[in-house]
């Protein structure tokens, strides 16, 4: 079965943490992942792709296919960076299937 | 930078009444696609279109929602006879590569 999971409803960090967001998959095959967010009053927006290799903002995110995973990372957060994260996995048909997404909560 | 949009932002029906939610996916994309999201759950896949025709739909997208391109620029879905469970969030995709780009959605409420 397709399935991303995204362990954490509510993630809340002080301002200049560390900021890691957790996503596990299940696919067989080769999976294309992403990260979305989505911030206060805006659109689905996508952050990174694991494809591409990319920082964005200061987020990175690394493919274990050990592991099965796709966490989401900052080494120090901001407070711009507060907004719903949702893990995704795009099947082989095209289409997302998203995890049920994290807020992350930056504090002053 | 061109953006998929989506009218109306927000729409109030009654329960049995017919709903058309439009898109304009960005001009030179070619595949199409609804979400829902019902408050406190997950975005979910409802049917993708490519081609002037459905490519996948989900277990959700049953005989009450129907999906149409009438012209180059809009890409509709409609609920013919709305239930109260079809309350949510809509939200429109588009792309041409590996990205999706969403809309902003439509906030449905079904009374």
């Amino acid at each position: 079965a397709q399935r991303v999971t995204q362990p954490e409803k509510l993630l809340s960090v002080f301002k200049g943490a560390p900021v890691e967001l957790k996503c596990n998959y299940s696919y067989s095959g080769s999976p294309e992942l992403f990260w979305y967010v989505q911030y206060s009053r805006q659109r689905l927006q996508l952050l990174l792709r694991h494809i591409s290799r990319e920082s964005i903002k200061g987020f990175t995110a690394d493919l274990n296919k050990g592991e099965t995973s796709f966490h989401l990372k900052k080494p120090f957060a901001q407070e711009e960076d507060s907004a719903m994260y949702y893990c995704a996995l795009s099947s082989n048909t095209g289409k997302l299937i998203f995890g049920q997404g994290t807020t992350l909560q930056v504090k002053p | 930078e061109p953006e998929v949009t989506q009218t109306p932002s927000h729409q109030v029906t009654q329960m049995g009444q017919e709903v058309i939610l439009r898109c304009v996916p960005i001009s030179n994309h070619l595949y199409f696609y609804w979400y829902r999201q019902i408050l406190g759950q997950k975005v979910e896949f409802l049917v993708s279109f490519y081609n002037n025709e459905i490519s996948e739909k989900s277990e959700i997208f049953d005989d009450q929602f129907s999906v149409e391109r009438p012209d180059g620029s809009n890409f509709t879905l409609k609920i013919r006879s709305t239930k109260l469970e079809d309350s949510a969030m809509y939200f429109c995709a588009s792309n041409k590569g590996e990205t999706q780009y969403f809309g902003p959605g439509t906030r449905l409420l079904v009374l």
